[in-house]
């Protein structure tokens, strides 16, 4: 992934608000992405996946939509709340050669204010 | 109650020694994976295994080594050959190397 400098890019929203966090990726084989959440001093926690048979995902106040033309990647966070501050990452991945290793992109940082 | 652990949470060591990170699942997860994060980048993958007692370099192996003797566990060793081993320590696994990765709580390193 991309390493330039040591500050991540920051996404500050209200609460309430709607956020939309962008990941670009490079490799047009990948077939399956992932987004994490990581809190200060924690590990990263899985949030949503989709496959590259699908555009789009939904789970809880977040969804996922996948445009392969652009290799974009986004995740929405409905109605964001301050508990979801945090550092969010996509990730892909790509099956040829037979290794599952995901690339991880650099993350965003994800300011709510109250 | 599944999940991953790694100990210690804090660590400290002296220039020249090496140190061995913990890492245990309970999830019967076939993969496992030793990632590096320093401040505000992304993770680094330093080895991965997909199956026990076969692992794999990742991209920043060097001065590290691992071993996959369970499929429960697979401990991370930094050695004195790795230069600035201060950093935050990330142990995930997976069920199958192709779907989610569940991370461990992390090890911070700090090197004196």
């Amino acid at each position: 992934g991309e390493s330039v400098g040591l500050h991540l890019p920051t996404l500050s929203v209200q609460e309430g608000d709607n956020s939309i966090i962008n990941c670009a990726y490079s490799n047009s084989a990948s077939d399956y992405f992932i987004w994490y959440k990581q809190e200060s001093g924690k590990g990263p926690q899985f949030i949503i996946d989709i496959r590259s048979n699908m555009d789009k995902r939904q789970g809880q106040r977040v969804t996922v939509l996948l445009n392969k033309t652009v290799k974009h990647l986004s995740l929405q966070i409905a109605a964001t709340q301050p508990g979801d501050s945090a550092v969010y990452f996509c990730a892909d991945q790509d099956p040829s050669g037979g290794s599952y290793i995901p690339t991880f992109g650099r993350g965003t940082s994800l300011i709510v204010h109250p | 109650d599944g999940g991953i652990t790694q100990s210690p949470k804090y660590l400290f060591r002296k220039e020249g020694q090496n140190v061995t990170l913990s890492c245990e699942q309970n999830l019967n997860h076939d993969a496992m994976y030793w990632y590096r994060q320093d401040p505000g980048q992304g993770l680094r993958l330093i080895y991965y295994s997909q199956i026990v007692n076969d692992f794999q370099k990742g991209d920043i192996a060097e001065g590290y080594s691992v071993s996959r003797e369970k499929k429960e566990s697979f401990p991370l060793t930094v050695t004195s050959a790795q230069k600035n081993p201060t950093a935050f320590y990330l142990c995930a696994s997976s069920y199958d190397g192709y779907n989610e990765q569940f991370f461990g709580p992390g090890t911070r390193l700090t090197v004196l």
